[in-house]
């Protein structure tokens, strides 16, 4: 079993919809990772906090919010989100925002906007 | 450009049988290269990393090869089991960038 723990592990939302993805891990690590991953691709990098600061934001639309209220919570808000943002979207964590440090990824949340 | 390449996209192999997974890359400057193993409606998970100064590093029945001179590396795996099916991605560290494969799908049949 993952060591980071992601919920809902599905979820159906419609466009004006607002709801909220969790991920939390215990590991003390002190950095964490949004990712979206469509299918049959690798996924893409969207948000990435060090130290509960938001360190790099892969210009996502607004409509992506995140949130890291301590070191072992991280939250991804959405809001009027569209069909295309219908993905996997993954929560990892590492020791610390580094290239050397191995990410260790949470199953994801399949999100589905109807 | 960054780019990683991998291929086949998809293979599908007997149980018992060996396997080996290609990574071409062009990033620059190379940081370090993983494995990770995805099952299907889950995370990926690493299986190994390799560095500059390493050839060969094995994790089980998983070798991982590089050559940084040619910036290829390759994932054999031994005596294939059921469980071996997942798609296996290839991602090459540069400065504080990751950069992804696109995977290779891996069917493991009876």
């Amino acid at each position: 079993d993952t060591e980071v723990t992601q919920t809902p592990k599905h979820l159906v939302m419609g466009m004006t919809n607002k709801k909220s993805l969790k991920c939390e891990q215990h590991m003390g690590h002190r950095a964490m990772y949004w990712y979206k991953q469509k299918a049959k691709k690798p996924p893409e990098l969207m948000f990435v906090y060090s130290y509960e600061k938001l360190s790099i934001n892969e210009s996502v639309p607004s409509r992506f919010s995140p949130e890291c209220p301590n070191s072992s919570l991280l939250n991804l808000h959405l809001h009027a989100l569209q069909p295309e943002d219908s993905a996997l979207y993954l929560c990892a964590s590492s020791p610390v925002f580094a290239v050397t440090s191995p990410l260790h990824f949470g199953n994801g949340t399949r999100l589905t906007v109807t | 450009k960054n780019q990683v390449e991998q291929s086949p996209q998809s293979l599908i192999i007997l149980e018992g049988k060996n396997c080996t997974l290609q990574c071409n890359y062009t990033v620059s400057p190379f940081s370090n290269l993983r494995w990770y193993k995805q099952d299907t409606g889950r995370g990926p998970v690493s299986l190994t990393i390799m560095t500059f100064s390493e050839n060969t590093k094995s994790n089980r029945r998983y070798t991982a090869t590089l050559d940084a001179d040619t910036k290829q590396s390759s994932l054999h795996i031994t005596a294939s089991q059921l469980s071996d099916s997942a798609s296996y991605i290839c991602v090459v560290s540069a400065l504080n960038n990751l950069f992804f494969g696109t995977g290779t799908r891996l069917t493991v049949i009876p």
